[in-house]
């Protein structure tokens, strides 16, 4: 396509269900980031793809977050037992490797996850 | 710790004014800076991207500094209208990092 896409777009789970969010990068994109924004945080960080590896998972807040990226392209961010606190908009953004890109980094328009 | 600060958090102005957004980041060693724009409920729209070598960047009627020594960017947008209304964000991409680092956005209110 010709952005990046995130699915779904909202998605209401119960205390203690696992969920699953799905980002799809725009083609070509070897880079691939995942931030959460929250009211009280802002924008936040969470993991760094470069192909399927996950050279910075720095900021991922506990252990029951978790991703993965198959083909160097969809990217499944996993939170498992979900808490009422992991309620936010989580973000994807892809990015090229060529050097006239400089980086630039392009968003999806989110997934909001509610958590009751 | 890289910390990057917006002011002002909101601001309201009448249609047809020019006006600059700031943005301020306490380590020097950024790799660019990005200014975005989020309209409520939506993603993040790149606007701008400034290297560290470069002092600014324009499009259109916005246009984009940066003064990497003092940790200050301003994003300057001509002859607002009320499309124009929407959070900025301005975003830096910290030297031997991947990952940008936020600011809390200016929410700008642009009135007819």
């Amino acid at each position: 396509g010709a952005g990046v896409s995130q699915s779904p777009s909202n998605k209401v789970t119960e205390k203690g269900k696992d969920v699953e969010l799905r980002c799809d990068p725009i083609s070509g994109h070897t880079a691939l980031y995942w931030y959460r924004q929250s009211l009280g945080q802002g924008l936040e960080f969470l993991i760094y793809f470069q192909g399927n590896s996950a050279p910075d998972k720095s900021g991922l807040p506990s252990d029951r977050f978790s991703a993965e990226r198959t083909g160097g392209s969809v990217s499944t961010l996993t939170i498992q037992r979900t808490q009422q606190e992991d309620s936010a908009v989580y973000l994807c953004a892809s990015s090229s490797d060529r050097a006239s890109s400089y980086n630039e980094q392009f968003f999806g328009p989110g997934t909001r996850l509610t958590v009751l | 710790k890289q910390e990057v600060t917006q002011i002002p958090a909101a601001l309201s102005v009448p249609e047809g004014e020019n006006l600059v957004l700031n943005c301020s980041f306490t380590d020097s060693a950024i790799y660019n800076l990005q200014w975005f724009r989020q309209d409520p409920g939506k993603g993040l729209t790149s606007l701008l991207l400034i290297q560290s070598s470069q002092r600014e960047q324009t499009s259109g009627r916005l246009n984009a500094s940066l003064d990497k020594s003092s940790g200050r960017s301003t994003l300057y947008i001509a002859a607002s209208q009320p499309g124009d209304s929407a959070t900025y964000l301005c975003a830096v991409k910290v030297q031997g990092a991947q990952k940008l680092v936020f600011g809390q956005g200016t929410r700008l209110t642009i009135n007819p």
